[in-house]
């Protein structure tokens, strides 16, 4: 079936750090991948996506890369900031017959000191 | 803020009640998810509607229902609780049934004592 794989957290970094979390995926067919941000108290909001192979999504100083052939869409920032710690989702979307599924991972939780 | 809004905000219930969740998708949106985040079991994907029909189902529990309206207010249905059914509950809206961009609430905590 479809899954997502998030390397756990938290992830404690300083400040200006460089971030990467990993995600891989299992999917059938050509997903649609998504990372996802959640702020303390909030509702996640879309951070990037990319729809398919080889495609870039970038946001806010994220970026992250659709390799197809390592199943993998990890999320990197040069510089982090206290204002990036939140929990960061990986997802993918597919679609069914008569709507849409998304599947996220576990979440990673990053943590940004001064 | 996404323009998707969830009521209540909180809410503390007992084990074998039912209670309902409500949502308000964004202006223009005609497809609402309904999603379970819980501790153990992080963001799972319960179900969808588009335009008032059932469209994809997930890991929705049969004691758990949900509904949307003309007006496109959907109400998630959650009966029989359980401790376990403790969670965050969050909609999301997006335009039509097959985008890929949907847009979250910022969800009703259920707790079961």
């Amino acid at each position: 079936g479809n899954s997502v794989t998030q390397m756990e957290g938290p992830v404690t970094l300083s400040e200006e750090a460089f971030l990467t979390i990993n995600c891989t995926y299992t999917a059938t067919g050509y997903p649609s991948l998504f990372w996802y941000v959640q702020y303390p108290g909030e509702g996640l909001q879309l951070l990037l996506k990319a729809t398919k192979a080889d495609d870039k999504g970038s946001n806010k100083g994220f970026e992250a890369t659709y390799r197809k052939e390592t199943t993998s869409f990890h999320l990197e920032k040069g510089s982090v900031q206290v204002s990036d710690s939140a929990v960061y989702f990986c997802a993918l979307f597919f679609p069914t017959n008569y709507g849409q599924n998304f599947v996220f991972g576990p979440g990673t939780r990053l943590s940004v000191l001064p | 803020d996404s323009g998707v809004t969830q009521t209540p905000k909180h809410l503390i219930t007992a084990t074998g009640q039912r209670v309902t969740l409500r949502c308000s998708p964004r202006s223009g949106d005609l497809s609402v998810y309904w999603y379970q985040q819980s501790l153990d079991q992080g963001l799972q994907f319960l179900i969808q509607y588009y335009n008032g029909e059932e469209r994809a189902k997930g890991n929705i529990l049969e004691r758990f229902s949900a509904q949307q309206f003309p007006d496109l207010h959907s109400e998630l249905n959650l009966s029989s609780l359980e401790l376990g059914d403790s969670a965050l509950y969050f909609c999301a809206s997006s335009v039509s049934f097959s985008t890929n961009e949907q847009f979250f609430g910022p969800g009703t905590r259920l707790t079961v004592l």
